[in-house]
């Protein structure tokens, strides 16, 4: 079975500092993955997709940035956090293969203050 | 690229009645139709989907139906229970390209009462 894990869990961080989100799968080789933003009590806005190892595309930058250094990992990454930034942020899956059912990691909760 | 209307925004019926909440699309081109329930402080859980060749799709205490004319379909759940209280999300994929990813609606916030 495939698993989804995302780290950390949650931060706070301060205006300015840089940031840096993981997303692993593990179990699936070869999967579609994307970077989801949600503000609170908001929608799920995409970020970035990414098909394959070393290649991301951005949807919305929102002056963050994307990269997937391995099959298995996604990273999200910022250096200079805005306000703007504060949010929950989800990874996830799809199989690849022309099927686009997708399924979300646990999320990373983040707080710029 | 893809816009999705999600009606309405707030939902509350009684314990045993049905609920129903509406999404509109503009791509015709949209050929995957999921639907997630979040709870909170919870991420989004896959509840049901459908696709452009199915008009109606079933599973326990769910349907959804899709009208590919219209650009229009809805998620139905039958004999609402406390624990249907939550944020349910409607999505459409990005029509062509698979790869891009899934356009949210703006969620409808369920709350099931006595």
């Amino acid at each position: 079975a495939q698993t989804i894990h995302q780290w950390p869990v949650a931060e706070i961080k301060a205006v300015g500092s840089p940031l840096s989100l993981g997303c692993t799968i593990k179990g699936k080789s070869s999967p579609n993955l994307y970077w989801y933003w949600q503000a609170t009590g908001g929608t799920l806005q995409q970020l970035f997709y990414s098909i394959t190892v070393g290649q991301v595309e951005s949807v919305v930058q929102l002056n963050l940035s994307a990269s997937r250094p391995k099959d298995d990992q996604f990273i999200l990454s910022t250096e200079k956090l805005l306000l703007s930034h504060s949010g929950f942020y989800l990874c996830a899956w799809s199989p690849g293969n022309n099927q686009d059912t997708q399924y979300f990691g646990p999320g990373t909760r983040l707080l710029v203050l | 690229g893809e816009q999705v209307e999600q009606l309405p925004s707030i939902l509350r019926v009684q314990e045993g009645s049905s609920a129903s909440i509406n999404c509109t699309y503009e791509n015709s081109a949209s050929n995957y139709f999921p639907w997630y329930k979040q709870e909170p402080g919870e991420n989004p859980k896959l509840i049901i989907d459908i696709r452009s060749n199915m008009e109606r799709k079933q599973t326990q205490g769910l349907i959804v139906l899709l009208d590919k004319k219209a650009k229009r379909f809805s998620l139905h759940i039958t004999d609402t229970q406390p624990g249907d209280s939550a944020m349910y999300f409607c999505a459409a994929s990005g029509g062509n390209n698979y790869a891009q990813g899934l356009t949210f609606g703006l969620g409808t916030r369920v709350s099931v009462f006595p």
